[in-house]
Formats: C-alpha cells, structure tokens, sequence
C-alpha cells in the first residue's frame, strides 16, 4: 500500500542539539514536503522537493536544512534546535503539484 | 497574514445531527480547494477537492460546495457519528503547475458526543 512514513514518532532534544526527521514515500510521487503545525496555525511548509537532489525553499525555512536524497526519501535537518522549533512535523508526497495529498502521521519535537 | 479563515474555531454535536463548516479565503489564484480530516496526533486525509466554479462534490456524508466569486466553501456532515470527532482543514492551492503552493487553515475542531 503507497504511504508515506515519517521517523521517529516523537523526539525529545536539548537547545543547541542536532535532529534528523526522516521520510519516506512508496508513492512514486515527485513532490514531497515538510510542514509544521503548530497551534493556531495552519500547516507552513518549511521545504520541499521536485525529485532526488532537488531542494526548495518554503514559507518558514529558517534554522532548517533539507535533503531529498532519493525519490523516496527526503529528510529535515535541525543542527541548531531551538524551543521555537518545538513542533509537530508532517511530511507529504503528491504526484503533481494539483494532484492528491499523502501525509504521514507526524513527527512530535521537543526542544528543551 | 491568514490567507485561509475557518469558522467556527470549534463545534460540539450530538451525534446523528448535521454541521456545517465555513472557508473563506483571499488566496490569488485560487486554482483548487482541499477539505482534510485530521484525527488528534495523526495526518491528514483528503475528503475532497473542489476546482470548478460552483464545483459541489459529495463524498458519503461529506459534501461540499464552492464559490469563487464569493471565495468561499462549505464542508456539510450530515448524520455525524463518534468517528467524525477531528479537526477539518481547509485548504486552497494557488496555482495547478509545479510551482503551485497550498495555504491552510488553522482547522475546526469537531467534537461529536453521543
């Protein structure tokens, strides 16, 4: 079944701390995406991506990196975690830009 | 700015009546519009899509409608059930092409009791 999964679940780290968010997409998608929500907010797209190697840059991008590594997978970077960054992270894969959504279930991070 | 407003914030049912949940926004272009399920901790799940001009979709008991003069859509859930508990996301796409972007909403938080 196409999915898209997100690692780890949740993620607990120290101000300063190094995180990774990974996902990955068995969708054969082109498009995929990282967002945040956090409350009261709707969902802001920190990066996305075309294709393997491909990067663009979101709404909200900064203190966060991005790579797209393969078609499947593509990861966020946090080298610096701030409590700001404290948040709950979505990745999503679509076939075009118009086309349906697929969301995994979320990363929870906390920084303290 | 908030280029995608969703009322009410929250919205407590009994379960077996109907609601309906607004979306207006100012997106320009507005190529398409998407109403998600959120279930609490979990990611979204497309209900339905509206491109047209007065598009109405129905999906079980979802339906929808939109105005684009008006920019403005619905999210009707008629006959609710314990399971529809979750937030509904509104979302408009601002362009059909690859640099297109989605703006959300924050959500309407649904909570149907028995």
């Amino acid at each position: 079944e196409a999915a898209v999964t997100q690692s780890p679940r949740n993620k607990v780290t120290v101000t300063g701390g190094n995180v990774t968010l990974s996902c990955r997409q068995t969708n054969s998608h082109n498009y995929m995406y990282w967002y945040r929500q956090d409350t009261g907010h709707g969902l802001r797209l920190i990066h996305y991506s075309y294709g393997a190697g491909n990067l663009q840059i979101g709404d909200v991008p900064d203190g966060y990196k991005a790579t797209r590594t393969t078609q499947e997978d593509f990861f966020l970077l946090l080298e610096l975690a701030s409590p700001s960054q404290t948040s709950l992270y979505f990745c999503a894969s679509s076939g075009t830009a118009n086309s349906d959504y697929t969301f995994g279930s979320g990363t929870r991070l906390l920084v303290i | 700015k908030t280029q995608v407003e969703q009322s009410p914030q929250s919205l407590v049912v009994r379960q077996g009546e109907n609601c309906v949940l607004q979306c207006n926004y100012s997106v320009t272009p507005d190529n398409h519009l998407r109403w998600f399920k959120q279930d609490t901790g979990k990611g979204l799940v497309s209900l339905t899509v509206l491109v047209h001009e007065n598009d109405k979709t129905s999906n079980g008991r979802y339906s929808a409608t939109l105005d684009k003069d008006a920019k403005h859509s619905t999210l009707h859930i008629t006959a609710t059930l314990l399971d529809d508990t979750a937030t509904y996301i509104c979302v408009v796409g601002d362009r059909g092409s690859a640099l297109g972007r989605l703006h959300f909403g924050a959500g309407t938080q649904l909570i149907v009791i028995p």
